[in-house]
């Protein structure tokens, strides 16, 4: 692994239906973030971890649930999904909070039907 | 409210210079970043800027007046590789990056 993957590349999905998008970092960053990008829109932040075991809410985090069990992993759940959360969805790691750059994941394309 | 503003859409021609503006409004300010975006990939980092006045990274440079609340990206020679995206992001004060939506900027030959 090189960098930050993420999984599934594509995803059509029924409404209602739980989802989980995967995210794996190898670069031993502390933070990682989740954000959706829509078309006309900037990036969005769902949700972030500041470190394994810590985890904070973006500008919109509603209806999406995160974890952060480890420094690698950081995993973002579709309880019950919506048309709405159809989107393409990028996972992103920094070394640090305050003034590291952002590195992202490759993303994922999510329908939600 | 927090708001980025940047044109949609610009043209220009190969081996031209391109200048990219971003304006912004945000609660507090720790940098701005420029990344590039190609068309169904991850943004990718250009460059970062905290301080006023220009940084300059080979054909890409970024200049900041945080007076001003504003920044340019300057594209130099450009090439056709360089058709994509570019976003513009700004560390509030709660060090959360806000996005403008992006600047597709189409290279003609």
């Amino acid at each position: 692994i090189a960098g930050i993957t993420q999984a599934p590349t594509s995803q059509i999905l029924a409404a209602g239906r739980r989802m989980t998008l995967r995210c794996t970092q190898d670069m031993r960053h502390n933070a990682m973030y989740w954000y959706r990008q829509d078309l006309g829109l900037g990036l969005r932040l769902i949700h972030y971890s500041n470190t394994a075991g810590t985890t904070g809410k973006g500008e919109v985090p509603d209806g999406y649930s995160v974890s952060r069990a480890n420094t690698d992993d950081f995993p973002l759940t579709l309880a019950s999904a919506v048309p709405s959360q159809t989107s393409v969805y990028f996972c992103a790691s920094s070394e640090g909070q305050d003034t590291d750059t952002q590195y992202f994941g490759p993303g994922t394309r999510l329908t939600v039907l | 409210g927090q708001n980025i503003d940047q044109p949609t859409e610009m043209t220009a021609t190969e081996g031209a210079i391109v200048q990219i503006n971003c304006t912004y409004q945000t609660s507090g300010f720790n940098g701005l970043f420029w990344y590039q975006q190609h068309a169904g990939e991850a943004p990718t980092f250009l460059s970062y800027n905290v301080l006023d006045g220009l940084e300059e990274k080979g054909r890409f440079s970024s200049f900041l007046s945080r007076s001003k609340g504003y920044s340019y990206l300057l594209l130099k020679e450009l090439q056709m590789k360089d058709s994509a995206s570019y976003l513009c992001a700004v560390r509030d004060s709660n060090y959360q990056l806000i996005w403008g939506a992006g600047t597709k900027l189409i290279i003609k030959p």
